[in-house]
């Protein structure tokens, strides 16, 4: 049984294109998250949700927008990709938000823009 | 500001000889400090969580250790398996800040 599981693992497009990442966790959790790691293996959050509702909102440019239609989803659509949007993301997710809470991630999705 | 320095940045050990790793951290509250491991193309697996200065929490090879300003991850007689990225990362109010990583490779 996968935990925490996003679709797909390896993405390959063009400048300029829009592309979607889903994401489904069936742990129960509350809290689910978008962390970006860059090619020097560097993990950043992106985004968090708590029970569909936006609670994190790093500094992302709004070509990034995360949707979230219950609380076991989080997906994320990216408008217009750019070279630099090449990174790995992770879906992510906690019982509940906030601090001391721990995370458990996805395998990742690779995203390649050429 | 709140960060998370690990060292070193990789380390190469021969099957059986123990080492540390480091987490060195800055923050205002101490919600935790975290330990990870990552291997190539996964995601990161989560190993322990520390909450207190003086706690120690064991997983088979692994041992991590806490401080008030660092956490080490001591790691005994390791094997090829052991061999991947860790992670430490600690919480900046309500997001969860990473360093970024040791690289570990273990050598038969």
């Amino acid at each position: 049984d996968t935990a925490v599981s996003q679709t797909p693992k390896y993405l390959v497009t063009q400048m300029g294109n829009d592309k979607s990442i889903k994401c489904e966790q069936n742990l129960g959790h509350d809290t689910m998250y978008w962390y970006k790691q860059d090619s020097k293996k560097f993990l950043k959050i992106m985004f968090s949700y708590n029970n569909k509702e936006l609670i994190i909102n790093e500094t992302v440019p709004n070509r990034f927008s995360p949707k979230s239609p219950d609380k076991a989803h989080l997906n994320l659509h990216i408008n217009s990709l750019e070279l630099g949007d090449s990174a790995v993301y992770f879906c992510a997710s906690s019982q509940f938000k906030g601090a001391g809470n721990t995370i458990y991630f996805g395998e990742g999705s690779w995203l390649t823009v050429v | 500001e709140d960060q998370v320095t690990q060292s070193p940045e990789a380390l190469r050990l021969q099957e059986g000889e123990s080492s540390s790793l480091n987490c060195s951290y800055t923050v205002s509250g101490l919600r935790g400090l975290f330990w990870y491991r990552q291997d190539p193309g996964k995601g990161p697996e989560f190993l322990f969580t520390l909450y207190s200065a003086g706690e120690e929490k064991e997983k088979e090879r692994l041992k991590a250790t806490l401080t008030k300003k660092e956490s080490f991850l001591h790691i005994t007689a390791p094997k090829p398996e052991d061999s991947a990225t860790y992670l430490c990362a600690v919480y900046n109010t309500d997001k969860l800040i990473f360093g970024t990583g040791t690289r570990l490779q273990v050598f038969p």
